[in-house]
């Protein structure tokens, strides 16, 4: 069975600390996906990031990091230097292999609180 | 730009009407998508679709319907709105496996 489990339900922090979000999954299948999506307060969900089972470098966008390590099927995403914009749900996802599992796996998600 | 569109953004009805929430597509996308999702909370999938004239009902049962005449056009339809079906209402589409674009949502709420 395919599981995504961000155990932190919510963090806050203040303006300007590094928090590293975790993700965690479970998939039997040897090709997958992983994404990031950031849901603001205003309640769009946004695309932040998709990684696929075979590229595990770290992916470094701004203030924004990712860390795949398949050896412990995790996921997790550094913000440094975190403004008060960064505050949101962040969610974790996974999908199936190409053409196979139309439907990404979510995980409960992991409210972010920046405080100035 | 968008390019789900999902209308109305927030929308206040009374019990016992009947309501459809749209969702239109502009990049041809065969997979859509309707999520349920308290602000803030787990995402739950109520319905999708693989392409014309196929839907199939998710994970959480809903009492809304769904339809796909066209590819781009998959509207949700409540036929007696109740207070338990206040909630946001999530669109998506997607083609191949390569995630998804959601609309901005409809926050409905039924008094």
């Amino acid at each position: 069975a395919q599981k995504v489990t961000q155990a932190q339900t919510e963090i806050s922090v203040v303006e300007k600390e590094d928090v590293t979000l975790d993700c965690v999954y479970e998939t039997r299948d040897t090709t997958y996906y992983l994404f990031w999506y950031k849901q603001p307060p205003s309640g769009e969900l946004v695309f932040l990031i998709r990684r696929n089972s075979f590229d595990e470098q770290n992916e470094i966008s701004g203030r924004y990091s990712w860390n795949f390590q398949k050896s412990t099927s995790s996921f997790n995403f550094t913000i440094t230097a975190s403004q008060v914009v960064d505050s949101a749900v962040y969610f974790c996802a996974l999908s199936g292999r190409w053409g196979s599992n139309y439907q990404l796996i979510w995980g409960a998600g992991t409210k972010l609180i920046i405080k100035p | 730009e968008a390019d789900i569109y999902q209308t109305p953004r927030y929308l206040v009805i009374g019990t016992g009407k009947k309501i459809t929430l749209e969702c239109s597509q502009t990049m041809g996308h065969d997979k859509m998508y309707w999520y349920q999702q308290d602000p803030g909370m787990e995402l739950h999938l109520i319905h999708y679709s693989y392409g014309v004239n196929s839907t199939e009902k998710g994970d959480l049962s809903s009492e809304s319907t769904v339809s796909r005449i066209r590819t781009e056009h998959f509207p949700l339809t409540l036929e007696s709105a109740r207070p338990s079906h206040t909630s946001q209402y999530l669109c998506a589409s997607m083609t191949g496996g390569l995630g998804y674009t959601f609309g901005s949502g409809t926050r409905l709420t039924v008094v």
